[in-house]
This record gives structure tokens, sequence and C-alpha cells, in this order.
């Protein structure tokens, strides 16, 4: 099956900007999603269909997408902005399975 | 704005069976399909299922496959999760989970507060 993969942890210091990668073959040909999850909350879309940002979501939010990798970019960081981050796609065989990264604890040093 | 709420976590003795429960508001319920994912303690996110829009087809994650049955009732708005033959790998918080189709894929655009799943003896 299909997988997608996230460094474990990200550290930034306030002001600055942080990148979190998301990376696997499924995301050549499909899209990713990303969800923000503050401790003991649920998680939040942040950015759907590779750059999509919903409506209520920070501009400092942005990603990018190039073959088989994309990019949570979060520029200005906030320290509110300390979470977990998961990237989300669809299984390559048949878009009826969802996949999660294994998440990616950003730390607003 | 979609709200979810689930309810039915507890404690549970493995081998034994559970049902949650998920009642949804604020958005046209029968045209959405519905998901469960779930998270265990300290780790990451999990999808376990999804039952479409009118409840006609429901697709399993091979961890909860044969175990786990999803189902709705879109005059009562509801989306239920029965779990059996529960094992202390199933211990965890429950999301239900609103999914959005769009251009052959989907996300999660609302998520419920959770409900704890917890399998112990």
């Amino acid at each position: 099956s299909s997988e997608v993969t996230q460094p474990p942890s990200v550290s930034v210091s306030p002001g600055h900007t942080a990148r979190i990668t998301c990376s696997g073959d499924v995301l050549a040909s499909q899209f990713a999603n990303w969800y923000q999850q503050k401790a003991g909350q649920a998680p939040v879309l942040i950015i759907y269909k590779d750059t999509e940002r919903p409506s209520g979501i920070p501009e400092r939010f942005s990603a990018s997408s190039s073959g088989t990798t994309v990019i949570l970019v979060i520029t200005g960081v906030q320290v509110e902005d300390e979470a977990d981050y998961y990237c989300q796609s669809v299984d390559l065989t048949g878009v009826t399975h969802a996949i999660f990264g294994g998440g990616t604890k950003l730390t607003v040093l | 704005q979609a709200h979810l709420v689930e309810s039915g976590g507890g404690v549970v003795q493995p081998g034994r069976s559970l049902r949650l429960s998920c009642s949804a508001s604020g958005f046209t319920f029968n045209q959405h399909g519905m998901h469960w994912v779930r998270q265990a303690p300290g780790r990451g996110l999990e999808w376990l299922t999804v039952i479409t829009f009118d409840g006609k087809r429901n697709f399993y994650a091979g961890s909860v496959k044969g175990r786990f049955i999803v189902s709705r009732d879109n005059f009562r708005r509801q989306v239920y999760l029965q779990m059996n033959s529960l094992t202390t790998e199933d211990t965890a918080v429950y999301y239900c989970v609103k999914g959005v189709v769009t251009n052959s894929t989907y996300f999660f655009d609302s998520w419920g507060q959770g409900t704890l799943v917890t399998v112990s003896s």
C-alpha cells in the first residue's frame, strides 16, 4: 500500500520560517492535505489539495508541491504554531483509503 | 459550520465489543462520506474506515477489517462504529470526521472532539 513520510520533528525560532516535508510516491499523482493538531485537541485542516488554504487559516500557512514531495511552509512562525502537523493523501489502489504521515512535531524555541 | 460529537467511549475488556456514535449537525449530512480516524496515546493519526454518503459502500483499513463495522442513519444524522474483538492495540481516541470529495481525492474538513476507548483487563 501507499505511504507518506514526514520528519519526526522540526524546530524553529519565533518569527522565522518553518518547512515541513512530506514524501511519497503517491504524491506524484494524488493531492496532499495538511492538518495541525495542538496538544489535547482534535486536528484542524490547514491546507487541502496541495496548496489551498481554508477560510480562517492565517496566510502565514502555505504549501508547495513538486513531484513526490510536498512542503508545508509557515512564515513568521508564532509561539501558538507549536503543534503536531500531519500530511494526508489517498491510497493509490483505489482512492478509497486515506493515508497519514507519521506527523511532525513543530517546536517553537 | 459542521459540528460532530462522538459518544460511546469508555473502558472495555479485551475480546469485548463497543459501539461508538457520532452526531452530526451544521451541514448537509446525506451528501458527505463520513470517516473514523483514531489516535493511540502518543501516536499519530490512523484512518480506519469510510462510509459513503448514501451508506451503500464502506471501506476499512487492514487493521480493523473484519472486526469493525461502520454504518449511518441519514434520517437521524448519525454515524456508528461497531467495534468487535477489541484488543489493547485498539486503545485510542476515536474521531468522527467529515470527508470532502474533490478531483478524485478527499480531505477532512471537520473533526469531532474525539472519544477515548481504553481496552484493558
